[in-house]
């Protein structure tokens, strides 16, 4: 399930479930939006991107959807492995260059 | 090829020291861009650069942080006279230009004590 820790909400599920993690985010001007996942102790990654024009993008195991009307992004991440475990940044892109980051998700995964 | 590297990977500074911590981007990548990141929070915008020009410093917390570029490679950020409430990640990201994907290098942890 879902819960509110102490300073990030928490996804919880077991191994080869499918994950949906969500992100509301806040300029509806923003025109590029990105998943990274951060393992401990380490940068972001790059895990996918989608243009405002878009409304679904796919990857590897992974689909960004994004809903431009209630300003709201979520990243499915198919057949869970405990390799993703991590926490999940959502960020929108306003004007050229700054990325605003969401507060995180951490997705734990239990084998 | 490499991605970005940032050292040094942890500092630990007594309050007052001054500290630089420094960012090699990915080779050819025009912009960089440098963030903090407290304990349990997403990054946060701090300065880009374009080549050697510092664009947008809107985000450095105060006159005593300060980075640079000289040679449109490698970047440089410097805190004088550090405070606790430096202590934080401080992250390296660059791309090919503005407009592409941001990589992020592991990042410099600092603790002031």
């Amino acid at each position: 399930g879902e819960s509110v820790g102490l300073h990030l909400p928490t996804l919880s599920v077991q191994e080869g479930d499918n994950s949906i993690i969500n992100c509301a985010y806040s300029n509806s001007a923003s025109d590029y939006f990105i998943w990274y996942k951060q393992e401990s102790g380490k940068g972001p990654q790059f895990i996918i991107d989608i243009r405002s024009n878009m409304d679904k993008r796919q990857g590897q195991r992974v689909t960004v959807l994004l809903n431009k009307t209630v300003k709201h992004l979520s990243l499915q991440i198919a057949a869970t492995q405990p390799g993703d475990s991590a926490v999940y940044f959502c960020a929108e892109k306003t004007g050229y260059s700054t990325l605003t980051f969401g507060k995180g998700t951490m997705l734990l995964v239990s084998p | 090829g490499a991605g970005v590297s940032q050292s040094p990977r942890y500092k630990v500074a007594k309050r007052g020291q001054d500290v630089a911590l420094r960012c090699d981007p990915i080779s050819g990548h025009v912009s960089l861009f440098w963030y903090q990141q407290a304990l349990g929070q997403g990054p946060e915008f701090l300065t880009y650069f374009q080549n050697e020009a510092q664009l947008d410093k809107s985000g450095l917390p105060s006159d005593r942080f300060f980075a640079e570029r000289p040679e449109g490679s490698v970047s440089t950020l410097k805190i004088q006279r550090t405070q606790q409430e430096d202590s934080a990640v401080y992250l390296c990201a660059s791309s090919g230009t503005s407009q592409e994907t941001q990589y992020f290098g592991p990042g410099t942890r600092l603790l002031v004590l």
